[in-house]
Order: C-alpha cells, then sequence, then structure tokens
C-alpha cells in the first residue's frame, strides 16, 4: 500500500528549530520528486519545498528560504525537512507529498498526500 | 509570481445539483492546472491534473476544462460526499494553490 507518515510536528517556541521526517511505504522514496506542502490553521494550502527525484535540484518558497532545508535518506525511505528560526506565521500542518509521475525532473501535481504533522510556534 | 484566484468563496447546493468552480489565473499557466478536494480534517487528493484529466479511481461527475488563464472545475451531479473544499493549483516555476471554493449543503 502507498504511504506516507509524517512526524516530528509539536509546539516549539519563536526562534527554535524543528526537523519533520516523511516515512514512504509501497514505493521508492528515490524515484519520485517531493515536496513539502503546509495548510496554517483554517487556510488555504501553501507550498513549502521541493527534492527532485535525482536530487538535481532541492529548494524552498521564498517565505521559508534561508530557514529550510529538505534532505532524503534512502536507505530509510524517509524524507526531511528542517526548518528553523521557526516564526508565528510557520504554524500549520505540514504535509509531504510526491509528484504524480516516477523519475521525471517536475511534475508539481501531487498523487500521494500523507495526512500531516502540526506544528505550532508559540512562546 | 502565477496568483490564482477562485470564485465564488462559497457555493451553497443541493445533493443531485451541478456544481460549476472557477479559477482566474493572473497570466497563462498552459495546461499545467490540477484541482484537489479537501475534507476536513484529511488530507487534499488530487482529482484533475493538466486542466482535464481525471487522477486514478476519481468518478466521472468530476470534470475540468478551460485554457490559458480561465478554467473550470464541474462536478455534474453532487453527492453527498462532494461537499468540501475544492482549490486549484498550477505547477508553473513551482506549486500554487488558489484561495479555494467551499462546496456547501444548502
Amino acid at each position: 500500500q502507498v504511504q506516507l507518515v509524517e512526524s516530528g510536528g509539536g509546539v516549539v517556541q519563536p526562534g527554535s528549530s524543528l526537523r519533520l521526517s516523511c516515512a514512504a511505504s509501497g514505493f521508492t522514496l528515490s524515484s519520485y520528486g517531493m515536496h513539502w506542502v503546509r495548510q496554517a490553521p483554517g487556510k488555504g494550502l501553501e507550498w513549502v519545498a521541493i527534492f527532485w527525484y535525482d536530487e538535481s535540484h532541492i529548494g524552498c518558497a521564498d517565505s521559508v528560504k534561508g530557514r529550510c532545508t529538505i534532505s532524503r535518506d534512502n536507505s530509510k525511505n524517509t524524507l526531511y525537512l528542517q526548518m528553523n528560526s521557526l516564526r508565528d506565521e510557520d504554524t500549520a500542518v505540514y504535509y509531504c507529498a510526491r509528484d504524480r509521475i516516477q523519475q521525471w525532473s517536475y511534475v508539481g501535481s501531487f498523487d500521494v498526500w500523507g495526512q500531516g504533522t502540526m506544528v505550532t510556534v508559540a512562546s | 509570481e502565477i496568483v490564482l484566484t477562485q470564485s465564488p468563496a462559497t457555493l451553497s447546493l443541493s445533493p443531485g445539483e451541478r456544481a460549476t468552480l472557477s479559477c482566474r489565473a493572473s497570466q497563462s499557466v498552459s495546461n499545467y492546472l490540477g484541482w484537489y478536494q479537501q475534507k476536513p480534517g484529511q488530507a487534499p487528493r488530487l482529482l484533475i491534473y493538466d486542466v482535464s484529466n481525471r487522477a486514478t479511481g476519481i468518478p466521472a461527475r468530476f470534470s475540468g476544462s478551460g485554457s490559458g488563464t480561465d478554467f473550470t472545475l464541474t462536478i455534474s451531479n453532487l453527492e453527498p460526499e462532494d461537499f468540501a473544499i475544492y482549490y486549484c493549483q498550477h505547477r508553473v516555476n513551482w506549486p500554487t494553490f488558489g484561495g479555494g471554493t467551499k462546496v456547501e449543503i444548502k
């Protein structure tokens, strides 16, 4: 069964760091481009970061650039999102999502989503 | 940055009715436009990709159309499980979502 499971969320203070994990099962993570998408409480969806399947392009949205690092551990079939210098506006559910086509440089259309992990930034 | 504007913000309809949701882009996104459905407490689900292609397992009552800057998602015969929020999304340069349309029971 194809599945993504996020973890690592929680309540953190402004200025702190957090690493989110996205464990994949039922498919090989390194064959697909992967993304992080977040959703603030009661708000819409915001794309956060991209990791091309061949690692040739890795990047973060302007709203988190400089504070965001996305990485992958092929041995664990897991994707990570490291967020630093967290701000109140980073409070959101963070989803990882899979590109629709495997071994394609950039698709940007997401056919598998995790259930999300909640990050709350509050003092 | 290409901005997507969805309308209306809320659509109040009864089961069995037809829903027509609009998504307008601030500049052309070619055919790189998709639609997602999200229910409370759940992750989004891909419905339509590249304007008019239904994702795996999506019923035929969902259809997409449009080109360039103006796009439409049509739900031909609303089922009770279709009441949800719908987001359009383009994938030019980087993915961007519209603000969403809530389809609620009238």
